[in-house]
Parts: C-alpha cells; structure tokens; sequence
C-alpha cells in the first residue's frame, strides 16, 4: 500500500517571498501520479500541480512548480511570490497508474501567508 | 468553480438516522469518486465509480453504500449514523476511470448529534 507523509503541520511565509512545503511518499511502483491540492477556509479542494512519474521535468503552474526526486521519493511544492490567497491546508497525494486509480493523501499542512 | 456540484451543503441529523448525500460531476466525466474528511482520519478515499459500475472500494463502512445513475450523477447513503460519521464528504470526478486529474466539489458537511 502507498503512503504519503507531509512531516510539517504548520508553516508561515511572508507576503511575496517563497516558501517549500514537503513530501515525501512510499510505493513500489515505477509509474504513477503525484498532485498537490489546496484546500482554503471554503473547504473547496483546489487542483494545484500534476506530476507524472515518468516525466523527468519538474511540472510548473505560474508560480507554482514541484521538486519531483524519484529515487528519493520525494515531492516537494515551492510557491513563488506567495500571495495572501496561497493561506491555506495543502495536500500531497498519490495515485496509481492502475485500475484504482483512487487518491492517497498526506495529513497536509497548513500555511500562513502574512502580509 | 470544479463545475462538480453536491447537494446539500450542510446536513445535521441524529444517530441512528439515514442520509442521502448527492453528487453531479462534470460534464462529461464519467469516474465518480467519493472521500471522506474527518479530523481522525484525514481525507479518505471511500468508493468509485465508472460509467455506473462499481470500480474501486476503499475504507467504506458496511453501513455506507453508493450508486451513479445512468444520468451519471452518484448519492452515497450514509445509514446507522453515529457521531463518528461526522465529518467533510467530497464527491470528485474525472474524465476517465484511470489515471486523469480528479475535480472535487464543495463537499457536505454532515454532523450527527
């Protein structure tokens, strides 16, 4: 079974400065999919990042982009010019390239964004 | 906006009681997939489904069970309630069984007194 850990429960940055928030995860399989959601004090599950196992180039969206280590299982998320709307719960998870293709997702990690 | 509605917003009930939580994908996906959020237990996957086939299951209770129409929307029933079932429940949805990015919607809040 996969695991997904997120070892930090809280974060802080300051308005317009980059912050890095850390995964790492377990499998044995060779390809898969890691993503990064957001969840703001709405509740809403945002999609941040997609990262394919296979694809050696970190993935980037504006100012976000992933540091993907696959020996290391690693799957770290930097946001860049953080913004008051980045405050937020974040999710790491995982997702197999089989027929269950359901997500498994870190406890998350809360950051605050001040002005 | 995911464009992934679920009704109701909010549902307070008693134990022993049964709900109906209900989910509208996207347009056009086909996967419905349901998680759990609770304090306890982080977010957790419960069940999927495919084109209105059962594909996966996860930490489901006995007392939980879910259904997609042909119309492809999906309810998951919730019977036996206990304070324990209280928590988040997201409905997410993706173009295909596999392996593409899954939408959530707002969730229901559901709290058993």
């Amino acid at each position: 079974a996969q695991t997904v850990t997120q070892s930090q429960p809280e974060m802080s940055v300051q308005e317009a400065e980059t912050v890095t928030l850390s995964c790492t995860y377990d499998t044995s399989e060779n390809n898969y999919y890691l993503f990064w959601y957001k969840q703001p004090p709405s509740r809403q599950m945002i999609l941040v990042i997609r990262q394919e196992a296979y694809k050696q180039q970190n993935a980037t969206e504006n100012r976000f982009s992933v540091n993907f280590q696959k020996a290391a299982k690693s799957f770290s998320l930097k946001i860049s010019d953080s913004q008051l709307g980045d405050t937020a719960m974040y999710f790491c998870a995982f997702m197999s390239t089989g027929a269950n293709s359901k997500l498994t997702f870190g406890k998350g990690i809360t950051l605050s964004v001040r002005p | 906006d995911s464009g992934v509605t679920q009704t109701p917003k909010h549902l307070i009930t008693a134990t022993g009681q049964r709900v109906t939580l209900r989910c509208s994908p996207r347009s056009g996906d086909l996967s419905v997939y349901w998680y759990q959020q609770s304090l306890d237990q982080g977010l957790q996957f419960l069940i999927q489904y495919y084109n209105g086939e059962e594909r996966a299951k996860g930490n489901i209770l006995e007392r939980f069970s879910a259904q997609q129409f042909p119309d492809l929307h999906s309810e998951l029933n919730l019977s036996s309630l206990e304070l324990g079932d209280s928590a988040l429940y997201f409905c997410a949805s993706s173009v295909q069984g596999d392996n593409y990015e899954q939408y959530f919607g707002p969730g229901t809040r559901l709290t058993v007194t």
